[in-house]
């Protein structure tokens, strides 16, 4: 089946700066590429949705000069926090779909951030 | 008004209970609906979709009532294994949107 990884997949970095995660679709082309957060004991916040060779779709309330999505190529998408606090720290997901078939959703396995 | 509403849970049952789930939506447009489970600081995956026909998956059995916007997911003959938060999803116009999940715990 798909196979989305990601990396890394636990990262301590201290304030101020930047942490890049990438996520990679393995054996599918990923037209679309979603970027979630996820707070302790809170759900999946979609941040943005990201298309090949276009601007990430930032969600209301997410800052797209703190949080840059990348998304060169299609099995490719970056993220990368800029700058980062220690409110920052949290659970980053991504999740890829080639576009085809309402189930056609498949997650990495996330990447826990600690910012001290 | 949250997007995707669930139980606050936690649900604590013994094995062998039978565990129901319930979700309302608010977006009467949502296109499709799904449940996933997610276990501690792990990725959510995929349990069943659901459909407005109702459907089983051995011990799992969801059901889509569009009308109410309500969604539920029962988990027969609870398994120690089934302990994890589950969580409802909604797509909307290709994006997922995720409920808070409510967490079970299935004790021996």
């Amino acid at each position: 089946g798909a196979v989305v990884s990601q990396h890394p997949s636990r990262v301590i970095c201290k304030s101020g700066t930047s942490v890049k995660i990438e996520c990679r679709s393995l054996d599918f082309q990923a037209t679309t590429m979603f970027w979630y957060r996820q707070f302790p004991k809170q759900s999946l916040m979609l941040m943005a949705t990201s298309n090949e060779g276009s601007k990430a779709t930032y969600e209301q309330g997410v800052e797209k000069d703190k949080f840059l999505i990348n998304h060169a190529s299609l099995t490719l998408s970056t993220l990368t926090v800029t700058s980062a606090h220690p409110e920052d720290s949290s659970f980053y997901i991504c999740s890829a779909t080639a576009g085809t078939g309402v189930d056609g959703y498949t997650f990495g396995s996330g990447t826990r951030l600690t910012v001290v | 008004r949250k997007e995707v509403e669930q139980d606050p849970g936690p649900f604590n049952v013994p094995e062998g209970a039978t565990v129901a789930f319930n979700c309302t939506y608010s977006n009467s447009a949502s296109q499709s609906f799904f449940w996933y489970r997610q276990d501690c600081r792990k990725e959510p995956k995929l349990l069943m979709s659901v459909y407005s026909s109702g459907n089983e998956d051995g011990r799992f059995t969801a059901q889509l009532n569009r009308a109410s916007q309500y969604i539920s997911l029962l988990i027969r003959d609870s398994k120690l294994s089934d302990s994890a938060t589950y969580l409802c999803v909604v797509r909307q116009g290709g994006k997922l949107i995720f409920g808070q999940g409510t967490e079970l715990s299935v004790k021996p």
